[in-house]
């Protein structure tokens, strides 16, 4: 079965420094997407960033990166330049195509220090 | 365009009784889902389904039930309320599997049951 782990339950980072979330799943599939989504205080659900599993390209939208090892099944989140605005809750989630169920990790909680 | 809306926001039930979680998206997406979020434990599947007339139980589905009569509508029911059940339900849409789809989030709704 598919799984998404994210390690680090809780972060905090300085603001303006650079902060790298981790995320791994395990999936014997070749073809499958995964996303970064953000969570803050107000508790919506916001995609930060979609990856496709045959794009060898690290997906990014401004301040946000990711870092996509396909053989390592591991797909991290970078946050450049930290606001005070990026302090939230970030889930790493995985889909396939062939599959109907999403799966998310458990979340890491990031706390930004002014 | 609403995108996906919930109701009620906050709802407080006394154990035993039922309810109905109202979800509707307006983007004409063959896929919904419900969701759980407990602290620590990510976002946990309860049912989903990837078409009018037809539902499926995700990880969590026990003491829940689900339609879907129509695209736009799927509706989450509490059969008979238990403590357990306090959490934050999501309930998301998203074109099907196979495009790879990000998801679209409800606002949430908290529920407590005492």
């Amino acid at each position: 079965a598919q799984t998404v782990t994210q390690s680090q339950p809780e972060m905090s980072v300085q603001e303006a420094e650079t902060v790298t979330l981790s995320c791994t799943y395990d999936t014997s599939e070749s073809d499958y997407y995964l996303f970064w989504y953000k969570q803050p205080p107000s508790r919506q659900m916001i995609l930060v960033i979609r990856q496709e599993a045959y794009k060898q390209q690290n997906a990014t939208e401004n301040r946000f990166s990711v870092n996509f090892q396909k053989a390592a099944k591991s797909f991290s989140l970078k946050i450049s330049d930290s606001q005070l605005g990026d302090a939230a809750m970030y889930f790493c989630a995985y889909r396939t195509g062939g599959d109907d169920k999403i799966i998310f990790g458990k979340g890491t909680r990031l706390h930004i220090l002014p | 365009n609403a995108g996906v809306t919930q109701t009620p926001k906050f709802q407080v039930l006394k154990t035993g009784q039922s309810m109905t979680l109202q979800c509707a998206q307006d983007m004409n997406h063959e896929y919904m889902s419900w969701y759980r979020q407990d602290p620590g434990m990510g976002l946990r599947l309860i049912h989903y389904s990837v078409g009018a007339g037809i539902t499926d139980q995700g990880e969590v589905p026990n003491g829940y039930n689900v339609s879907r009569s129509t695209t736009e509508d799927f509706p989450l029911r509490l059969l008979s309320a238990a403590p357990s059940q306090t959490s934050v339900y999501f309930c998301a849409s998203s074109y099907a599997p196979s495009t790879g789809s990000r998801q679209y989030f409800g606002p949430g709704t908290r529920l407590t049951v005492t």
